[in-house]
């Protein structure tokens, strides 16, 4: 079963405007990792943030990590026509013997032109 | 870099047939494929993990005698769906990991299969 929740399962806000999903999760994490798909096609990695790490930036895009709260938010700033997609969160685990990804229910965000 | 393709992108078939779909790592070996099912606005279920020259490990609930997967060498695993049905019809995913970093994967395009 999926551990991860995002929310809200769907966003839909103004070109410029930023854009926030929140992922939560159940278990002790490794790293925690948030992927984009555009409608019927695979997944593109965006970034990967790590279980001693609170906040990671690349270009637009800032997720924080809070492993107390097990919870982690994605904000895309500045949005864009294109940066509308479906976003996952996904979580790998600290034990080992268990080395597989699992995915959140997904964030459908439409930016609105 | 890290490219993965999967053939076909999209795939029709009768019931009752079977269908294989190809993923393949282009740049870099895989020693660990992983395959996902996603249904219409779902998340991705993970259904096996397949490892270079050994049997493939399934999830729970996923019917290996139904879901064929074969990994032969280190750029290229094969799903076949046996006897497919309706229910089968579902967006296919796979993705491959480097050797040794399995939290790090790479996804194909993913392969749309439609069983009429």
């Amino acid at each position: 079963s999926q551990q991860g929740e995002e929310d809200p399962q769907a966003l839909s806000i103004q070109e410029g405007e930023n854009a926030t999903m929140n992922c939560s999760y159940k278990t002790s994490i490794n790293n925690l990792q948030w992927y984009r798909q555009n409608s019927g096609r695979g997944l593109v990695h965006l970034i990967l943030i790590r279980s001693n790490e609170r906040e990671k930036h690349s270009g637009r895009l800032r997720v924080t990590l809070d492993t107390s709260k097990k919870s982690s938010s994605l904000l895309i700033t500045a949005s864009r026509a294109a940066d509308t997609a479906s976003y996952f969160c996904a979580t790998y685990p600290r034990d080992f013997g268990n080395e597989k990804l699992t995915f959140g229910t997904g964030t459908r965000l439409t930016i609105i032109p | 870099g890290a490219v993965v393709s999967q053939h076909p992108s999209r795939v029709i078939c009768k019931s009752g047939t079977s269908v294989k779909i190809e993923c393949r790592s282009l740049d870099f070996q895989a020693t660990t494929m992983f395959w996902y099912r996603q249904f219409p606005k779902k998340s991705l279920m993970l259904m096996a993990t397949s490892n270079e020259g050994s049997k493939a490990t399934y999830e729970q609930g996923v019917e290996k005698d139904k879901f064929l997967i074969n990994h032969a060498s280190l750029t290229l695993s094969t799903l076949t769906v046996t006897s497919a049905h309706p229910e089968d019809s579902s967006f296919y995913i796979c993705s491959a990991s480097p050797s040794g970093r399995a939290y790090e994967q790479y996804f194909g395009p993913g392969t749309r299969l439609t069983v009429t």
